[in-house]
């Protein structure tokens, strides 16, 4: 079975500053995804970056970016140039590619993330 | 707006009670996925449906069922209700299984 884990309950950071997030997990399958998730106050779960894991390239989204290191199972998300509206709970996730019959998310504990003005 | 809609957005009843949490999912998405979220347990993977079939089940009770109808909305059964299914119910859809999954708003079931 895979897990996901979330080693930083809460994290805060200063507007303007870069922030590191942590994650790593646990699996025996060699072809999968990985996913960070956004949820703010709103309790919406919304899609902050996605990586393929066969990719060597770490994912990028404007101010969102992934520390990718396959061997060691860690998937870290940096955030630059933190704002107000990154105020938010973070979700690390993991889904197996199994050949396309299924596509369950597997989630760690998350992360509270606290930006400062 | 991701594009999903959850009806209602807030659920309360009483413990014993059945409710039913419905989903519709982005246009042209034929997967939907049901979650839990509670304070104790996390964020859980319930169910996954594929064009009306059903394709996983996670750390779905026995007194929780769902379906997919063929103009591929979802609806989430949950019976004989106690104080621990309070929680927030995901619904997700994407285009295909290995496809970014997009979160509706949820619905809040408070049950007392």
């Amino acid at each position: 079975a895979q897990t996901v884990t979330q080693s930083q309950p809460e994290m805060s950071v200063q507007e303007a500053e870069t922030v590191t997030l942590s994650c790593t997990y646990d699996t025996s399958e060699s072809n999968y995804y990985l996913f960070w998730y956004k949820q703010p106050p709103s309790r919406q779960m919304i899609l902050v970056i996605r990586q393929e894991a066969y990719k060597q390239q770490n994912a990028t989204e404007n101010r969102f970016s992934v520390n990718f290191q396959k061997a060691a199972k860690s998937f870290s998300l940096k955030i630059s140039d933190s704002q107000l509206g990154d105020t938010a709970m973070y979700f690390c996730a993991f889904m197996k590619h199994d050949g396309g019959s299924q596509g369950n998310l597997i989630f760690g504990k998350g992360t509270k993330l606290s930006v400062k003005p | 707006d991701s594009g999903v809609t959850q009806t209602p957005k807030h659920l309360i009843t009483a413990t014993g009670q059945r409710v039913t949490l419905r989903c519709s999912p982005r246009s042209g998405d034929l997967s939907v996925y049901w979650y839990q979220q509670s304070l104790d347990q996390g964020l859980q993977f319930l169910i996954q449906y594929y064009n009306g079939e059903e394709r996983a089940k996670g750390n779905i009770l026995e007194r929780f069922s769902a379906q997919q109808f063929p103009d591929l909305h979802s609806e989430l059964n949950l019976s004989s209700l106690e104080l621990g299914d309070s929680a927030l119910y995901f619904c997700a859809s994407s285009v295909e299984t290995w496809e970014t999954q997009y979160f509706g708003p949820g619905t809040r079931l408070l049950v007392l």
